[in-house]
């Protein structure tokens, strides 16, 4: 069963303070990673894609990658309430019925 | 460029009956997925077409259906609605299917009563 998990939340911090949010994958078999910020209402923004182990940066985000343990995880530095959404991670699994597959996603609050 | 549009934004239909939805990808995009959300299951993939193939199908019973023009746009078929497809559908187009981003539309709300 291919199969992403997010720890659901809701996650709270501060403004300013940094987001840690995480997300673990079942099967190894999988070369592209997404992170989709939700915000209520809305439809999911596509906010960062990772293909490689290691960190990708992209101005407050940063996305890290570890195909070994395979987990994916994004960094929300300098946090600001307009960051406070849902985030979803999603993992295309190759092989057989390739798919994209997202997981329930991650309730975030920014506190001014 | 402009985004996924997706038609209608909102629909309201009785068990039952039969709904379609139309989604136009990003211009040069020629692979279109289609989910359901629900905030009890998340979301969840029903389909992709790619060059007016199907290319995957999820977990969804017959009743769901969906085609591709040959102008990339596409649309899904709910045939006899029940209670619980009152869902948000969102349709997403990508350049290719292997593995590239996915752009979502603004998707349609579908209440069925």
């Amino acid at each position: 069963q291919k199969e992403v998990e997010q720890n659901s939340g809701p996650l709270s911090v501060p403004e300013g303070a940094i987001a840690s949010l995480n997300c673990t994958y079942s099967d190894r078999v999988s070369q592209s990673f997404f992170w989709y910020r939700q915000y209520s209402g809305k439809s999911p923004e596509l906010i960062m894609s990772i293909y490689s182990n290691g960190d990708k940066e992209d101005g407050r985000f940063t996305a890290q990658l570890n195909k070994a343990s395979q987990y994916v995880s994004l960094l929300i530095r300098d946090s600001q309430p307009s960051d406070s959404a849902t985030y979803l991670c999603a993992v295309n699994f190759q092989g057989g019925s390739e798919k994209l597959v997202f997981g329930k996603g991650t309730k975030l609050t920014v506190n001014p | 460029k402009a985004g996924v549009t997706q038609t209608p934004r909102y629909l309201i239909k009785t068990r039952g009956q039969q709904v379609t939805l139309s989604c136009s990808p990003i211009s040069g995009h020629r692979s279109v997925s289609w989910y359901q959300q629900t905030p009890g299951q998340g979301l969840q993939f029903l389909f992709e077409y790619f060059s007016e193939t199907q290319r995957n199908k999820g977990n969804f019973p017959g009743r769901f259906s969906g085609r591709q023009f040959s102008n990339s746009r596409s649309e899904m078929n709910v045939s006899t609605l029940e209670l619980g497809d009152s869902a948000l559908y969102l349709c997403a187009s990508s350049l290719d299917s292997r593995g590239y981003e996915q752009y979502f539309g603004p998707g349609t709300r579908l209440t069925v009563t």
